[in-house]
């Protein structure tokens, strides 16, 4: 299905373990993003990438990792999850090439509770 | 000076009433504004935006006013539905910079 996915859509973890979210888009989009949204807070932008192998911090990087070895995937990983990294989480993707103001196109989001 | 205010919090109204979201901004860099709604279980979706260059944009319902010098600018929906209950957020954004997002708005609509 064209369009952009999240997965999974809901994760429970305990506290230090590792989790991988996965956010996969087939429009060939240069601009990838992960946000955090959190109540009282919208939406915290944590890493974005410009294009493949190329990825830069956003707001809210600590306690997270990302990479983009393909345009079309950009995962986020929690290396050591923490109580305070329970949020939902939204994947998003733009196009560059038609001039600078771009919409952004979010995923359906991953619901994660960090007990 | 990044960040980008929004109020209120969360809003009431009656089936066609008028709602009105304010947002200001520090960043005088900021040159593109839009909107996205949210609705309960979905992702973010955009919903109108503009540049400073203009004073006003209208889509159908919707309405953006834009004050430069104030440095604030608001969202306006005319003829309030029921459909319209969603969360609502302004954001800012410079040219192929990433875009920085209000705290959003809570608006349901009442029939």
């Amino acid at each position: 299905d064209a369009g952009i996915t999240q997965s999974p859509r809901y994760k429970i973890t305990e506290t230090g373990r590792q989790v991988t979210l996965m956010c996969h888009q087939t429009w060939s989009h240069s601009y990838m993003f992960w946000y955090r949204q959190d109540l009282g807070h919208g939406l915290r932008l944590i890493y974005y990438s410009a294009a493949a192998d190329i990825t830069d911090k956003g707001e809210v990087p600590d306690g997270y990792v990302v990479s983009r070895s393909k345009t079309e995937n950009f995962p986020l990983t929690l290396e050591s999850a923490t109580r305070s990294q329970t949020s939902v989480y939204f994947c998003a993707s733009s196009d560059a090439r038609e001039g600078g103001y771009n919409e952004q196109f979010f995923g359906p989001g991953t619901r994660l509770t960090v007990l | 000076q990044q960040q980008v205010k929004q109020s209120p919090q969360s809003l009431i109204v009656q089936k066609g009433g008028i709602p009105i979201i304010n947002c200001a901004y520090e960043n005088t860099a900021f040159d593109y504004f839009p909107w996205y709604q949210q609705f309960p279980g979905k992702g973010p979706a955009l919903l109108i935006a503009i540049r400073p260059d203009v004073s006003e944009k209208k889509e159908g319902r919707f309405t953006i006013s834009f004050n430069k010098s104030a440095k604030q600018f608001s969202l306006h929906i005319m003829d309030s539905q029921p459909g319209d209950s969603a969360t609502y957020f302004c954001a800012a954004s410079t040219y192929y910079d990433k875009v920085i997002f209000g705290p959003g708005t809570s608006l349901s609509v009442i029939p």
